[in-house]
């Protein structure tokens, strides 16, 4: 199957700083991503969809100045939370489509544990 | 809006023994659904999906789950776990024109005892 990679996979930053996961699709172009958080023991809850070369689509209730996606190729999408604070420390995940329309698989990344101290 | 029900947060089973997970939806049309199982500290894995047509659909490592409409229901079975099952299971939902917009349910931690 395809392959969606993020990177790094942990990262403890202090809080006022702003942190950056990538995430590409390793064998194949994916003109939309999708990000997620998941809080411990928790489900995932879909946070935006990045469409390459266009603005990133937020869910309600996701702040886009505190998030920034930005998906400049076909193989990369990037999570950037800025001035982090311990409550935005979460696992992120991110996932691709393969194909188009809603039959198209999602695949997903390995996920990002960020750590705000 | 569509919603997804996980109603057991924790199952644990014997190794060998028959499973089934519990997936209840809420949509007015026919949805999309799907089954993900999640490692700790890992991403996502698909293991099964209905789009439409046979209700009941095969995945993968013998996975197969049922769709009832009469039920709102996709419920996840195996006829025999391994100790390697255990994991965090997930169902989505997925809606028409909803551009593979995915509604997650809170999962399931499935224990597997030898």
């Amino acid at each position: 199957g395809a392959v969606v990679s993020q990177h790094p996979s942990r990262v403890i930053c202090k809080s006022g700083t702003s942190v950056k996961i990538e995430c590409r699709s390793l064998d194949f172009q994916a003109t939309t991503m999708f990000w997620y958080r998941q809080f411990p023991k928790k489900s995932l809850m879909l946070m935006a969809t990045s469409n390459e070369g266009s603005k990133a689509t937020y869910e309600q209730g996701v702040e886009k100045d505190k998030f920034l996606i930005n998906h400049a190729s076909l193989t990369l999408s990037t999570l950037t939370v800025t001035s982090a604070h311990p409550e935005d420390s979460s696992f992120y995940i991110c996932s691709a489509r393969v194909g188009s329309g809603n039959t198209g698989e999602l695949f997903f990344g390995e996920g990002s544990r960020l750590t705000v101290l | 809006a569509q919603s997804v029900t996980q109603p057991d947060i924790h199952i644990t089973v014997s190794e060998g023994a028959s499973l089934e997970l519990r997936c209840n939806y809420s949509y007015g049309a026919t949805p999309y659904l799907f089954w993900y199982v999640q490692s700790p500290g890992q991403g996502l894995q698909l293991l099964l999906k209905y789009f439409s047509g046979d209700t009941l659909v095969q995945g993968i490592k013998g996975f197969e789950a049922e769709f009832k409409r009469s039920q709102s229901s996709f419920n996840l079975r195996k006829p025999s776990v391994h100790w390697s099952d255990a994991a965090e299971y997930f169902c989505a939902v997925g809606i028409t024109g909803g551009g593979n917009k995915l509604t997650f349910g809170t999962g399931t931690q499935l224990k597997v005892e030898l």
